[in-house]
């Protein structure tokens, strides 16, 4: 059975610094990988999807890379800001089966400390 | 600009009502999609759509039913609301195969 780990759980960072947030996945047969940034109380927001044939996306200050043959994905964000404050959730559509769900992680949450 | 709402951000009910979430997008996504966020526990799918009137269950479907009976909207249905179902409810919404998935602002409900 897929499962998506999250590590670490939280990570607090000052200002403009630049960081990596980890996924990891037991299964490579996947369809494709999703970034979302949850804000407390709220829904979830997409940030960058990957299809497995992809290796990474960019979207402005962030950059999300694949590897598939060894279950991982990153988020980078470069020079963070107080506004990126925010839980970090990546999940993982699996080949096969029916149109399908996505299986997600538990989250990193990350506070920028101005 | 890509769109799901859901009829309310937060709802309180007692034990044994029948409760109503529903979902709207504005994408014409096939796939509509209701999961559940508990703390330590994560999202987790309860059902999904990928066809009006056509439903799969997810991982966690005891206590729940659903409908669709147009494109655009996803209902959830508690038949018999228990206080164990406290918790977000989240909506989405995607094009198949492969599509990105878009999440609605969340329902927050409390059964007392």
């Amino acid at each position: 059975k897929q499962e998506v780990t999250q590590i670490p759980a939280a990570l607090s960072v000052p200002e403009g610094e630049n960081l990596v947030l980890n996924c990891s996945f037991t299964d490579s047969a996947i369809y494709n990988l999703q970034w979302f940034r949850q804000d407390p109380g709220k829904g979830l927001t997409s940030l960058l999807l990957i299809q497995s044939s992809q290796r990474e996306q960019t979207s402005g200050r962030l950059n999300a890379s694949l590897d598939k043959s060894s279950g991982r994905s990153t988020l980078y964000i470069a020079a963070s800001q107080p506004g990126d404050s925010a839980t970090y959730l990546c999940a993982v559509r699996l080949r096969g089966g029916s149109q399908g769900n996505l299986i997600f992680g538990k989250g990193t949450k990350l506070s920028v400390k101005p | 600009d890509v769109k799901v709402t859901q009829s309310s951000r937060y709802l309180v009910k007692r034990t044994g009502e029948k409760v109503f979430l529903e979902c709207v997008q504005d994408m014409d996504h096939e796939n509509m999609f209701w999961y559940r966020q508990d703390p330590g526990l994560g999202l987790r799918l309860i059902y999904f759509s990928y066809d009006v009137k056509m439903k799969e269950k997810g991982d966690i479907p005891e206590g729940y039913s659903v409908s669709r009976e147009k494109k655009e909207r996803f209902s959830l249905i508690l038949e018999s609301a228990s206080t164990n179902q406290t918790s977000m409810y989240l909506c989405a919404s995607s094009l198949p195969p492969d599509g990105e998935q878009y999440f609605g602002p969340g329902t927050r409900l409390t059964v007392t």
